[in-house]
This record gives C-alpha cells, structure tokens and sequence, in this order.
C-alpha cells in the first residue's frame, strides 16, 4: 500500500513550456485534491475531484488544468508555465479512516520555472 | 476572507520537554479541525483531529484542544523528541472536505 505517489518528484521548466504532474493512490479514496505550497504560507488549494468524473476550482485554479483519469489518478497540467508557478505541489486524497475523512498527501513536486 | 493563523512561527524546546503549538482560527462555522507534520522535503502527515462537539482530543502522546469561544486550537505534543522537529499545521473546514483552509505553520525545533 504506497498510498499516494506523485511524479516527477523534481522538475525545471523554462516559461512558456507545459507539463503535466502525475498523482495516483491506492487507497480507494474518492476525493483527491492538489495544493501548491509556497514559502511562508499555507498549503493552497488549486483544484479537488469529490469523485471520479468531477473537477472543480479551489482557491488559486487560474494556469492550471486538471484531469480525473479514473478513480486512481488525478493529473495536474500547466499549459504555459509562468515564474509565479514556480512552488511545491502535494497532491492529497481524501476517505474515512475510522469515521474520519482524512486527506493523505503525497511526497510532493518541487518545480521551478524560470 | 476566513483564515487560520499561528501565533509563533518558531518553536524551540528541549528533548524531553512538553511543546505546544498554538492556532487561531476565523470562520466561526468551522466544525472540523486537523492538524499536520511535516519534515522536510515531505509531504503534510495526519497527526490528530477533532469536531467542534468535542473539547479536548488525545493521541499517542498528543492531545489537541480547542476552545471555541475564542476560536483557539492547541497542540500538545509530551515528551517531545528530536524526530518531533518538523513543521506543525493546524487547518480547518466549515464547508466540507473538500475545502480546508491551512495556517502557515510553526517550526518546531527539538534540541537534544
């Protein structure tokens, strides 16, 4: 049981370059989420599935895509990456572990973009 | 808009010693509140959590506490070792899973 995995764990951009982060989980969770995490500030989130076959926006969604492959896999797309991308992205999924929906994060993505 | 704080960005204790991280939150229709480890380079680790019908939650050596009144969340964390070192985030939701709101952590610092 790996939980969740992202990938690439690292990655350079120049700007104006896409790309797509990977997210999947084992755990047969519904809702799975991702977030991006810049210094001295709180996770934020960018978008969330509450299921397969839905997306919809979180706080900060604006250059960024999402697709929910399936119930597994949730995929993070930037079309045209810009500087203000550069950040930590968690992808995180969410189900009831003792009667608690708890959201369970992945190692993470640290990209740059210069 | 509604926002989850810390009050100290560093805190640093000796090995042994008990450690309490302190968060203030703003949406007073939060009814879920959790909080989160992470080491570096890491993702965010569960540590504890607790609804807005309770007061007080324990775990293995931690407990969480939250006064509502003042809209105030603590975490107590006894013994605190030098594996505890990481970043500590309190984050709330009144609207759902789907929407948790993330203060912008403490740095916990455990000398031996």
């Amino acid at each position: 049981n790996a939980g969740v995995t992202q990938t690439p764990k690292f990655q350079v951009l120049k700007t104006g370059q896409s790309m797509t982060l990977q997210c999947a989980q084992d755990m047969n969770h519904n809702s799975m989420y991702w977030y991006r995490q810049d210094p001295g500030m709180g996770l934020r989130l960018i978008y969330y599935s509450a299921s397969e076959g839905t997306t919809d926006k979180g706080e900060v969604p604006n250059g960024y895509n999402v697709s929910r492959l399936n119930k597994r896999e949730f995929s993070l797309r930037l079309e045209s990456a810009a500087p203000s991308q550069t950040s930590v992205y968690f992808c995180a999924s969410s189900g009831s572990v003792g009667g608690t929906d708890t959201q369970y994060f992945g190692p993470g993505t640290r990209l740059t973009v210069l | 808009g509604e926002s989850v704080g810390l009050h100290l960005p560093t805190l640093s204790v000796q090995e042994g010693d008990n450690s309490i991280i302190n968060c203030a939150y703003s949406n007073s229709a939060s009814d879920y509140f959790i909080w989160y480890k992470q080491e570096s380079g890491k993702g965010p680790q569960f540590i504890i959590d607790i609804r807005s019908n309770m007061d007080k939650r324990q775990g293995q050596r931690v407990t969480v506490l939250l006064n509502k009144t003042v809209k105030h969340l603590s975490l107590q964390i006894a013994a605190t070792q030098p594996g505890d070192s990481a970043v500590y985030f309190c984050a709330e939701t009144g609207t759902g899973f789907q929407k948790l709101v993330f203060g912008t952590g403490t740095r916990l610092l455990v000398s031996p």
